[in-house]
């Protein structure tokens, strides 16, 4: 069964605290991408990565980073966290002739307090 | 940029009622993406479309690309449909999904 999976389901952290978050897809995918939801927001892109150590920003990348050094993984790295990044956090995969044909982890819920 | 609008927010129904949640956008696109999330669950890919009609199971899903509208139908509602849906944009030339805001659903037994 083809899927996306990410490291956590749940995370509580402090403010200033360095915080991974870790996405794995199985399917080889060449583009994933890494969401927050907030509620009256809905989904916001944070960042995009087409390839391997490729990686472009979305509409809300600030205070945020990524890694890709794998196909298969992709990392969302929160420098210093702050209480106003407490959110749900989706990683997608898609494949590159189907760049919108997303399919998505179970989501990372992170508390910053 | 594209707006992508839905309705209504929240919508509650009894079981077996036929259902219609509604999706518009503002410039043209090259495809349409229906997503439905359970409460406390990941996102799970329903339709894409582009044109015409697509059905799956209790669920339709239909396109008018010079209205620039798209709606999602659920015939014969039951309270595991209860959920949030989203409608998603594609322009075509690029990566980005624009999103609309999603619609809860909750059907009472």
């Amino acid at each position: 069964d083809v899927k996306v999976t990410q490291s956590s389901r749940y995370l509580v952290k402090r403010t200033g605290e360095k915080v991974f978050l870790e996405c794995v897809q199985d399917m080889d995918h060449e583009n994933m991408f890494w969401y927050r939801q907030d509620p009256g927001l809905g989904l916001r892109l944070i960042y995009f990565s087409y390839d391997v150590k490729m990686k472009e920003k979305g509409d809300i990348p600030e205070g945020y980073s990524v890694s890709r050094e794998k196909k298969e993984r992709f990392s969302l790295i929160l420098e210093s966290a702050s209480t106003n990044q407490t959110s749900m956090y989706l990683c997608a995969s898609s494949r590159r002739d189907r760049a919108p044909d997303l399919l998505f982890g179970p989501g990372t819920r992170l508390t910053v307090t | 940029k594209n707006e992508v609008e839905q309705s209504p927010q929240n919508l509650t129904a009894q079981e077996g009622e036929f259902i219609t949640i509604n999706c518009s956008y503002s410039v043209g696109i090259s495809a349409l993406h229906w997503l439905q999330q359970h409460p406390g669950g990941g996102i799970v890919s329903l339709f894409m479309l582009s044109s015409g009609k697509k059905k799956h199971g209790r669920l339709i899903a239909t396109i008018n690309i010079q209205e620039k509208h798209s709606s999602l139908h659920i015939t014969a509602s039951h309270p595991r449909d209860s959920a949030v849906y989203i409608c998603a944009a594609w322009g075509g030339s690029n990566y980005k999904l624009t999103f609309g805001k999603g619609t809860l659903l909750t059907v009472n037994p």
